[in-house]
């Protein structure tokens, strides 16, 4: 049991370049969301789904695309990757009215 | 608006000494609170949530109603529990988790 296992850890892009963040987990949550955390700012939530084909946008979406085809998956992909979006990127998974498992972070950087 | 405030970025205590990291929520329902913490370069841990009313590692938090508030508590702190604290809710019948902006505890020798 894995859990919540996000991928790559560090990542350093280019401006305007697209890249994917995956997440999967095997806890058979239905529901998972995008995180991104920032000085001074906490965590905030990028988009989220609660279950297979159901995905919406959370507080910060702008650049930022999601789906979810299967339960175990949710992969974050960045359009046309700006500076502003250099962060750490934390994926989670509940089952509803649970306890909220976050994977381990990836570490984003656009230069 | 639902939101959690955080009023200090950062604490500074000696070891031993009682902790206290603040949270107040604004919220017209009930909302479920919890506490998370991240160490150094570690995914975010759940620490504590209010419905479960349990103590870990030391720390306890109650929610208050009437002060709107879900404070963080421990009487004696230690180096370990050197971290950044993050207070959340979750609004009734979903799993949207709102955060706080965090704050980080630092605990010296």
């Amino acid at each position: 049991n894995a859990g919540v296992t996000q991928t790559p850890k560090f990542q350093v892009l280019k401006t305007g370049q697209s890249m994917t963040l995956q997440c999967a987990q095997d806890m058979n949550h239905e529901y998972m969301s995008w995180y991104r955390q920032d000085p001074g700012m906490g965590l905030r939530l990028i988009h989220y789904s609660v279950g297979a084909g159901i995905t919406d946008q959370g507080e910060v979406p702008n650049g930022y695309n999601v789906s979810r085809s299967t339960t175990e998956d949710f992969p974050l992909r960045l359009l046309s990757a700006a500076p502003s979006q250099t962060s750490v990127y934390f994926c989670a998974s509940s089952q509803t009215g649970n306890t909220i498992y976050f994977g381990e972070g990836s570490w984003l950087t656009v230069v | 608006a639902q939101r959690v405030t955080q009023p200090e970025k950062l604490l500074s205590v000696f070891k031993g000494a009682p902790v206290e990291l603040k949270c107040n929520y604004s919220y017209s329902g009930s909302p479920e609170l919890f506490w998370y913490v991240q160490y150094s370069r570690q995914r975010l841990q759940l620490l504590l949530r209010h419905i479960s009313r349990e103590s870990i590692k030391g720390f306890t938090a109650d929610l208050n109603k009437g002060e709107t508030s879900f404070h963080l508590k421990k009487p004696f702190a230690q180096e370990e529990d050197s971290a950044m604290y993050y207070c959340a809710f979750i609004s009734y019948n979903t799993d949207k988790l709102i955060f706080g902006t965090g704050t980080r505890l630092q605990v010296f020798p």
